[in-house]
């Protein structure tokens, strides 16, 4: 099973400020690398796949680099509606998730 | 505007089977894939398993030996059956489709909590 590790757990961003969310796999996935929003009582939201391009309707404020093992989410410039958990997906071989990033309001 | 709505019991006793239904409205089930996802209360998520509208399916190896994901194309429906839950089995359940242009959830339920109880 690929393990699939954020950093941090829990970041702390000041509104307008720029987030910068890491995701590892525990071995190459390629570009295999999913991002989800998810606020509190709802679904997850898929915001970028392919480890850069945006899903339909995300803005351009969130995206996504990185290939192989290391992979990075940037926001930015935090917008209120932004704060939320982010969780990483890598869809190379099945499906396993991260643990989740917070990030919460400074 | 296609919307899931999972149903069924919110209590589930240790060593029995738990089984969930997830209803498609707003657009056919045929031609999807589909899925089950869990989240345990306050932790990350965990996929279960994928099925096509065809019946064919794919499931997390952790969970296979007790994971069935059957589809009713006639009610616009699928399903979801854990055998032998604990405790670790408790969880907010999704339902989610899968787009077709990247094969991931495009249009989730809202999530049903799962207790496993006695």
């Amino acid at each position: 099973e690929i393990v699939m590790t954020q950093s941090p757990a829990t970041l702390s961003v000041s509104p307008g400020e720029r987030a910068t969310l890491s995701c590892r796999a525990s071995q190459s996935v390629s570009s295999d690398l999913v991002w989800y929003q998810q606020k509190p009582g709802q679904a997850p939201r898929l915001l970028i796949y392919g480890a850069s391009t945006r899903a339909t309707g995300i803005p351009a404020r969130f995206s996504g680099s990185g290939s192989g093992t290391e992979f990075t989410l940037t926001i930015s410039s935090l917008q209120s509606e932004d704060f939320a958990v982010y969780y990483c997906q890598q869809d190379n071989d099945w499906w396993t998730f991260g643990q989740g990033t917070k990030v919460e309001i400074k | 505007q296609v919307q899931l709505q999972e149903s069924g019991p919110g209590l589930v006793k240790p060593s029995e089977t738990l089984s969930l239904t997830c209803t498609v409205s707003g657009g056919s089930i045929s031609g999807y894939y589909w899925s089950w996802i869990r989240q345990p209360p306050g932790k990350g998520l965990e996929w279960i398993g994928n099925i096509y509208s065809s019946g064919s399916t794919n499931y997390n190896p952790s969970l296979k030996s007790r994971v069935t994901i059957s589809v009713d194309t006639s009610k616009n429906q699928f399903s979801l059956k854990l055998s032998s839950v604990t405790a670790a089995d408790t969880a907010v359940y999704y339902c989610a489709r899968l787009s077709r242009a990247v094969a991931l959830p495009d249009y989730w339920g809202q999530g049903t909590l799962v207790t496993v109880s006695s």
